[in-house]
């Protein structure tokens, strides 16, 4: 069964700091990786997609991957409260044909 | 170019009659995908289309759900007869699907309310 994990949180970060969210999941044999953004009441837009080891940044947004690990991260830096919304890291597993396993979801409160 | 277009946006209806909702792709997009949403389970995949075919329909539920791609723009997902344990919100996505993956884009959404 391939499963892709992340704290519900809530996770609650001051204006202006960094937020870090992260994600593993349980199959080695994985190609590509996103972090979707959810606010309350609408559909997962994406943020950030990932295909290799390392850091990938686009803005504020850094996400991190670490294939040996199965970990992937999200970071968030200069938070601001128009950030606080619902994270869903998803997984595409190597043979689903495009197929994306979604997390459940980090819900990020970011406090004025 | 529009986005994932989806109707109806919100959807009421009571235990046992039928009901149908509608996806229209991103024009060009290869794959849809049907999904629902519920605060227990999360974001669950239902069904998924590729060139039209469906490829995988292990996460339909039960005999209840069917889901049909009769061309490339568009798209149905039908529960009959519906029950209240189908409330959720359900949505479409659709991704240009190259030798690998690549973004889903999603739908805004139809919240189904079963009485």
């Amino acid at each position: 069964q391939k499963e892709v994990e992340q704290n519900s949180g809530p996770l609650s970060v001051p204006e202006g700091a960094i937020a870090s969210l992260n994600c593993t999941y349980s199959d080695r044999v994985s190609q590509s990786f996103f972090w979707y953004r959810q606010y309350s009441g609408k559909s997962p837009e994406l943020i950030m997609s990932i295909y290799s080891n390392g850091d990938k940044e686009d803005g504020r947004f850094t996400a991190q991957l670490n294939k040996a690990s199965q970990y992937v991260s999200l970071l968030i830096r200069d938070s601001q409260p128009s950030d606080s919304a619902t994270y869903l890291c998803a997984v595409n597993f190597w043979g689903s044909q495009g197929n994306l396993i979604f997390g459940k979801g980090t819900k990020l409160s970011v406090k004025p | 170019d529009a986005g994932v277009i989806q109707s109806p946006r919100h959807e009421v209806t009571e235990m046992g009659q039928e009901v149908t909702l509608r996806c229209k792709p991103i024009s060009g997009h290869n794959s849809l995908f049907w999904y629902r949403q519920t605060m227990m389970r999360g974001l669950e995949l239902l069904i998924y289309f590729n060139n039209n075919v469906p490829i995988d329909d292990s996460g339909m539920p039960e005999d209840r759900f069917s889901a049909k791609m009769p061309n490339a723009s568009f798209s149905t997902l039908k529960i009959q007869p519906s029950e209240p344990r189908d409330s959720a919100v359900y949505f479409c996505a659709s991704s240009f699907l190259a030798g690998g993956t690549d973004t889903q884009y999603f739908g805004p959404g139809t919240r189904l309310t079963v009485l």
